[in-house]
């Protein structure tokens, strides 16, 4: 079954200090990874995308990196602002329908001043 | 670039009355729109896909007598809430593909929340 995973649950953290994310998943084949940000009552906002050749991205203050054969991703967070404050989801496309779109349940990151 | 665009933001209706919501891709023609639904502290369930002039295909245990999807041109898709209860309130969330988009790329909406009454 293909299923994505996310740990953890929630995360609280200290404005300006790092973070990771973690997402594994068992989607097959694969075909791409993304990091969605999602405010409260807002949609979500494309951080990356990574296909099976990338191994890492970054976008700002955000690094995803992506280990295919182990079937793990991380969002890493540089220096956190109070804004970063949101749901973190990671989300995988298998190859056979890179539309449907297979959702983690998110980490909820909340920081504080 | 790529901004995908709802309306209304929020809507409240009473229980039985029908309830419109539009989605709009400002800058990009939208080939194929999706139609989502997010429950509190659940992630997005994929309602139905939709292609600009064919007719949706809905997700297995999505009724499509009650949500009613129409992408009439390449910029606009429209979900139609038939007959509404107050299970039926929920964060609606559109996204949008295309062409000219990046390669696999959804780009999503800002959400609609409906609050049945």
């Amino acid at each position: 079954k293909n299923q994505v995973e996310q740990s953890p649950q929630s995360l609280i953290i200290l404005e300006g200090k790092n973070c990771t994310l973690q997402c594994n998943y068992t989607v097959s084949p694969f075909s791409n990874l993304r990091w969605y940000k999602q405010d409260t009552g807002r949609g979500p906002v494309s951080l990356t995308i990574m296909t099976f050749s990338e191994n890492t991205k970054s976008n700002g203050r955000y690094t995803a990196t992506l280990d295919a054969d182990t079937k793990q991703s991380s969002l890493h967070i540089t220096a956190s602002q109070l804004s970063d404050s949101a749901s973190y989801i990671c989300v995988v496309s298998a190859a056979y329908n890179t539309d449907k779109l297979i959702f983690g349940t998110g980490t909820r990151l909340q920081v504080f001043p | 670039g790529a901004v995908v665009s709802q309306h209304p933001s929020w809507v409240i209706c009473k229980s039985g009355t029908s309830v419109k919501i539009e989605c709009r891709s400002l800058d990009f023609q939208a080939t194929t729109m999706f139609w989502y639904r997010q429950f509190p502290k659940q992630s997005l369930m994929l309602m139905a896909t939709s292609n600009e002039g064919s007719k949706a295909t809905y997700e297995q245990g999505v009724e499509k007598d009650k949500f009613l999807i129409n992408h009439a041109s390449l910029t606009l898709s429209t979900l139609t809430v038939t007959s509404a209860h107050p299970e039926d309130s929920s964060f609606y969330i559109c996204s949008a593909s295309g062409p000219t988009g990046l390669p696999y790329e959804q780009y999503f909406g800002p959400g609609t929340r409906l609050t049945v009454t």
